[in-house]
């Protein structure tokens, strides 16, 4: 089945304590990216990720970093992570061939930090 | 600046319409999509628009397009309770660049 697959799907953790939510999808994807949803807010993105090696910022990417060493995979790490962070995250992929292909996401982590 | 917007709540009696309405900012947006989103868990594609076109309708779904009132509407014919989510558009921007709206979440009532 055709899927991005997220984990944890819930994280309680405290300021400061690095952590890693991790991100895979079996359909070959080039691009990848990792979204933030807040209430009133709506998505925003945070990184993505064009193919492999290629990552670039979104729209709040302050906290956050990313890798892409593998196609399939593309994780989020919080090094330090703070209270404002406390969110709902998605992880979603697509393809690259066309200008309309359709986004998949994932089932999401929730996050808190205390 | 970049925002689209969506009104937060719309609560609709089982079998009425429902229509979701949402205003974007960039005249030069390629496509504009909505997604729904039921809980726990993430956005799933319901239909799309070109930029072309004005209406497009697609089983229960019809969207509607003014692109000179840069506003885009999700109109669902006789509402299930199963449509009870959250409704996003997203607009396309030439730069390939998807942007989101704040989220509609519709409740559906017997």
């Amino acid at each position: 089945e055709a899927q991005v697959t997220q984990n944890p799907r819930y994280l309680i953790t405290v300021t400061g304590k690095k952590l890693t939510v991790t991100c895979s999808q079996n359909m070959n994807h080039e691009y990848m990216s990792w979204y933030r949803q807040d209430p009133g807010l709506g998505l925003r993105q945070i990184y993505y990720s064009m193919n492999v090696e290629v990552t670039d910022k979104g729209d709040v990417p302050e906290g956050y970093k990313v890798s892409r060493k593998e196609k399939r995979n593309f994780p989020l790490i919080l090094e330090s992570p703070s209270p404002n962070q406390t969110s709902l995250y998605f992880c979603a992929s697509r393809r690259t061939g066309s200008t309309n292909e359709k986004l998949f996401f994932g089932s999401g982590t929730q996050l808190s930090v205390l | 600046g970049e925002d689209v917007e969506q009104s937060l709540f719309l609560s609709v009696r089982e079998g009425d319409s429902s229509v979701i309405n949402c205003t974007y900012t960039d005249s030069s947006s390629t496509y504009l999509y909505w997604y729904k989103q039921e809980p726990g868990a993430g956005l799933q594609l319901l239909t799309y628009i070109f930029s072309n076109m004005d209406m497009k309708q697609d089983q229960r779904l019809t969207v509607l397009l003014n692109k000179k009132d840069k506003h885009l509407s999700l109109r669902i014919a006789d509402t299930q309770t199963g449509d009870s989510a959250i409704y996003f558009c997203a607009e396309k921007r030439n730069t390939d660049k998807l942007i989101f709206g704040t989220g509609t979440r519709l409740q559906v009532f017997p």
